[in-house]
């Protein structure tokens, strides 16, 4: 049972547009969510995260939404440059509830930035 | 650069061998996690050490085992290796106190033959 769930593989958008990519979640457990971005042969980088105090985070060109409601986060990205091209990965944790403090991640979405 | 350090980076055995891969964690950092990364799947968590102790359980299997040292760098051995083993395994470092983001090495990629 994926707990995250990147619904999109795929994404191309243009230079300089708005990039938003979409995570949703199942277990009310998390707290704590987290955005990482790749490129081949290289281990994940951690770009953004959020507590589940906060709706909002910002980072530079980096902005993530938390909506625990509807268990949605959504990474935006503006303006996208062609170094954003890369595969993004969404991974959410349980922190306060005493969980592992290892990252459970969705399956990525890979980001293609056209110019 | 993440500071985080895997050896080897590539890795090709045969089925039933025993291999192990080796992480050196960021400088600080208590807390080391392995990951397994195989085609079409996203990253799962196998194990997390804290200071020397296991902490969490992931979907590890039994012929796979772990342990972090007292210098804090951390090896995964995996014994009777089987063809379905192949895959990019990831160490991740954090401080460990909770709300902190892991830092990833570039990984070792596994091939069994």
């Amino acid at each position: 049972d994926q707990q995250v769930k990147q619904n999109s593989p795929s994404l191309s958008v243009q230079e300089g547009r708005i990039s938003i990519l979409n995570c949703d979640y199942t277990n009310s457990m998390f707290d704590y969510f987290l955005w990482y971005k790749k490129y081949p042969a290289e281990g994940p980088t951690f770009l953004i995260s959020i507590s589940s105090i906060k709706d909002k985070n910002e980072d530079g060109r980096f902005t993530v939404f938390l909506n625990k409601s509807a268990k949605h986060l959504s990474l935006h990205i503006v303006p996208s440059q062609p170094g954003d091209s890369a595969v993004y990965f969404c991974a959410a944790s349980a922190i306060r509830g005493g969980g592992a403090d290892g990252l459970t991640f969705g399956k990525g979405t890979h980001l293609i930035i056209q110019p | 650069d993440s500071g985080v350090t895997q050896t080897p980076k590539h890795l090709i055995t045969a089925t039933g061998q025993r291999v192990t891969l080796r992480c050196s964690p960021r400088s600080g950092d208590l807390s080391v996690y392995w990951y397994q990364q195989s085609l079409d799947q996203g990253l799962q968590f196998l194990i997390q050490y804290y200071n020397g102790e296991e902490r969490a359980k992931g979907n590890i299997l039994e012929r796979f085992s772990a342990q972090q040292f007292p210098d804090l760098h951390s090896e995964l051995n995996l014994s009777s290796l089987e063809l379905g083993d192949s895959a990019l395994y990831f160490c991740a470092s954090s401080r460990g106190a909770g709300y902190s983001p892991l830092h990833f090495g570039n990984g070792t990629r596994l091939t069994v033959t």
